[in-house]
């Protein structure tokens, strides 16, 4: 397996407009998670989901960040607008069921907003 | 609410030391343990995992040990290389087997030539 896959690895864009992040979780995963890094805050949860449903989208900043996955297979990081303190990594991991399941994760999205 | 502190922030050592990174959770009431390298500009990759119930992990010269009931856990690094400079993470899993990690903002290590 190719891991997990995030496009684009990175991205620039200008206040206002709309962003969106995109992930390929590991075949067969059934959890997949958004994490956002920044050096102030470290790695923060945004959200989750079990077999595509949201399970705690509780860290999701504020009606601007919207995430779906329509499928076992893909799952989108929506900002709209974007604002200058969006600019952070985000980053995908997948994990099978079993609490004892290594977490993976994809290489991340360096996200710039000017 | 669980926290995950890693001191200290940043390590610099000579090649060949043996090192100990540290981390301290809040909550005691973990499901398991693990320790994340992160290169520059890079993803996340799984190091080692202890369960709640393990004492420790070793994977070639990493060493992983938990003390539960103290909140603690430390990755020892036996015979450093320029190749291990990276920033560690650990992040524990609530006593709930498939909830989220919550991570330690990392030690970001050097190993100096």
């Amino acid at each position: 397996d190719a891991g997990v896959i995030q496009s684009p690895r990175h991205e620039v864009t200008e206040m206002g407009q709309e962003v969106t992040l995109r992930c390929k979780p590991i075949s067969g995963h059934d959890y997949l998670f958004w994490y956002r890094q920044t050096m102030m805050r470290g790695l923060e949860l945004l959200i989750y989901f079990n077999n595509n449903v949201p399970i705690d989208d509780s860290g999701m900043p504020e009606d601007r960040f919207s995430a779906k996955m329509p499928n076992a297979s893909f799952s989108t990081l929506k900002i709209q607008p974007s604002e200058p303190r969006d600019s952070a990594v985000y980053f995908c991991a997948s994990k099978l069921r079993g609490g004892n399941e290594k977490l993976l994760f994809g290489s991340g999205t360096q996200l710039s907003v000017l | 609410k669980q926290e995950v502190t890693q001191i200290p922030a940043a390590l610099s050592v000579p090649e060949g030391e043996n090192l100990v990174l540290n981390c301290s959770f809040t909550d005691s009431a973990i499901y398991n343990l693990q320790w994340f390298r992160q290169d520059p500009g890079k993803g996340l990759t799984s190091l080692l995992l202890i369960q709640s119930s393990q004492r420790e992990q070793t994977s070639g010269r990493l060493n992983a040990s938990l003390d539960k009931s103290s909140g603690r856990s430390t990755l020892y690094i036996a015979a450093s290389q320029p190749g291990d400079s990276a920033t560690y993470l650990c992040a524990v899993r609530r006593d709930s087997g498939n909830t989220p990690l919550v991570f330690g903002k990392g030690t970001r290590l050097s190993v100096i030539a």
